[in-house]
């Protein structure tokens, strides 16, 4: 199935630092989400984006609609131990596609 | 955020038998419940989409008759793997979007862990 490309991979980090990942699609979406999903549970929504070039906060996190409609970007700031997890952006047309998910370790 | 709740969250079944798995909308209504299977350190991977009293449409490569879809009602949609084999071995999400809300969003279950010995 089709699926977004998602980078980086991984990601090792320490405390307090800041995250950033995006995801990238040949395809157009009108919805960009942002899920985070620990080992053995579904994923948990972050944040929903609408429109081209939205930007949109959570707390410690952010996200932005790419202006092509293409690509999705979120941020975390100031990390903590419990974000660590598996971080997937999924963009919506008339379904669900999901990126490939970036896991994010945090070292304190 | 809306409660989607899934059940059983483990299962170990022996080969040839068959599995239900049920996924709940617990406070808003969901006229459409996606079913999702997940590989180790992969990605999820769309494999139906069930509408409340219709059958379900299902992705390109998923058997039907292997994973049946019923959805009975607004808060009630079932996944049956019947006579499982051990590579039906997988984590099983599924997913609720409400119901006349317009912005696309869908909420996930915990999941469902089948092994089939």
């Amino acid at each position: 199935g089709q699926q977004l490309n998602q980078s980086p991979q991984s990601m090792f980090i320490q405390e307090g630092e800041d995250v950033s990942m995006n995801c990238t699609s040949s395809s157009i979406f009108n919805t960009w989400l942002w899920y985070k999903q620990d080992p053995g549970e579904g994923p948990v929504l972050l944040i929903a984006l609408y429109k081209a070039g939205e930007l949109t906060s959570n707390g410690r996190l952010t996200a932005q609609f790419g202006i092509t409609r293409k690509d999705s970007f979120l941020n975390i700031s100031a990390s903590i131990p419990s974000d660590v997890g598996i971080y997937f952006c999924a963009g919506y047309t008339d379904k669900l596609i999901f990126g490939t998910g970036t896991r994010l370790q945090v070292f304190p | 955020g809306a409660v989607v709740s899934q059940h059983p969250s483990w299962v170990i079944c022996k080969s040839g038998t068959s599995v239900k798995i049920e996924c709940r909308s617990l406070d808003f209504q969901a006229t459409t419940m996606f079913w999702y299977r997940q590989f180790p350190k992969q990605s999820l991977m769309l494999m139906a989409t069930s509408n409340e009293g219709s059958k379900a449409t299902y992705e390109q490569g998923v058997e039907k008759d292997k994973f049946l879809i019923n959805h009975a009602s607004l808060t009630l949609s079932t996944l049956t793997v019947t006579s499982a084999h051990p590579e039906d071995s997988s984590f099983y999400i599924c997913s609720a979007r409400e119901a006349g809300w317009a912005k696309n969003i869908q909420y996930f279950g915990a999941g469902t862990r089948l092994s089939v010995l």
